[in-house]
């Protein structure tokens, strides 16, 4: 089944304390991205990777690192988490980085809490 | 004013109603448009899309662009329980992955049986 998985699916952790979030998709994708859903704010994009060893900056980067090193997964890293970022955190993928947005996969969610 | 504005209901209405869940937008640059639908506890999915002004229609969806108005609609006839869910618009100005998606805040939709 073709599918964009990410885990965990909920975490709770500590300020300050690394963690990482997995991405992982099985349908060949060249595009992968990470967004964060927060109340009254909507989607924000966090980062973006157009193929591997390719990232960038989406909306809201700070706090946040990502790495390419395979095309199949696209890992989020929070160096010293704080309570700012908890929220609902979704990796989504696209086949092409020219046509993104035609169809973009979304994984099924990380809610992320900080204490 | 924000890029994308999107009334967050919830909006709740009777099986088989004619529902109506709108956006509008002030940067004028966009050219892409598109509408997700959203289920409790899960990713967002990809309804519709369509470029530029017009409507485009899939079953029972109906996706309109008023360029001129800066304002998208998504019309969905016949509504049933199952399309109970959240509604976000979003849209670019290109399709490229280097441009922001902009979405809005999402529409809460409840279809009672």
């Amino acid at each position: 089944e073709a599918q964009v998985t990410q885990n965990p699916r909920y975490l709770i952790t500590v300020t300050g304390k690394k963690l990482t979030v997995t991405c992982s998709q099985n349908m060949n994708h060249e595009y992968m991205s990470w967004y964060r859903q927060d109340p009254g704010l909507g989607l924000r994009q966090i980062y973006y990777s157009m193929n591997v060893e390719v990232t960038d900056k989406g909306d809201v980067p700070e706090g946040y690192k990502v790495s390419r090193k395979e095309k199949r997964n696209f890992p989020l890293i929070l160096e010293s988490p704080s309570p700012n970022q908890t929220s609902l955190y979704f990796c989504a993928s696209s086949l092409s980085p020219s046509d993104v947005f035609y169809e973009q996969y979304f994984g099924p969610g990380t809610r992320l809490t900080v204490t | 004013q924000k890029e994308v504005e999107q009334d967050p209901g919830p909006l709740s209405v009777p099986e088989g109603a004619i529902v109506s869940l709108n956006c509008t937008y002030s940067n004028s640059a966009f050219q892409y448009f598109m509408w997700y639908r959203q289920y409790s506890r899960k990713g967002p999915e990809l309804l519709m899309y369509t470029y530029s002004s017009g409507n485009k229609e899939d079953g029972r969806f109906t996706a309109q662009v008023d360029k001129s108005s800066k304002y998208i609609s998504l019309f969905i006839r016949d509504s049933q329980p199952s399309d109970s869910a959240t509604y976000l618009c979003a849209m670019s100005v290109r399709m490229v992955g280097n441009t922001p998606l902009v979405f809005g805040k999402g529409t809460r939709l409840s279809v009672i049986a």
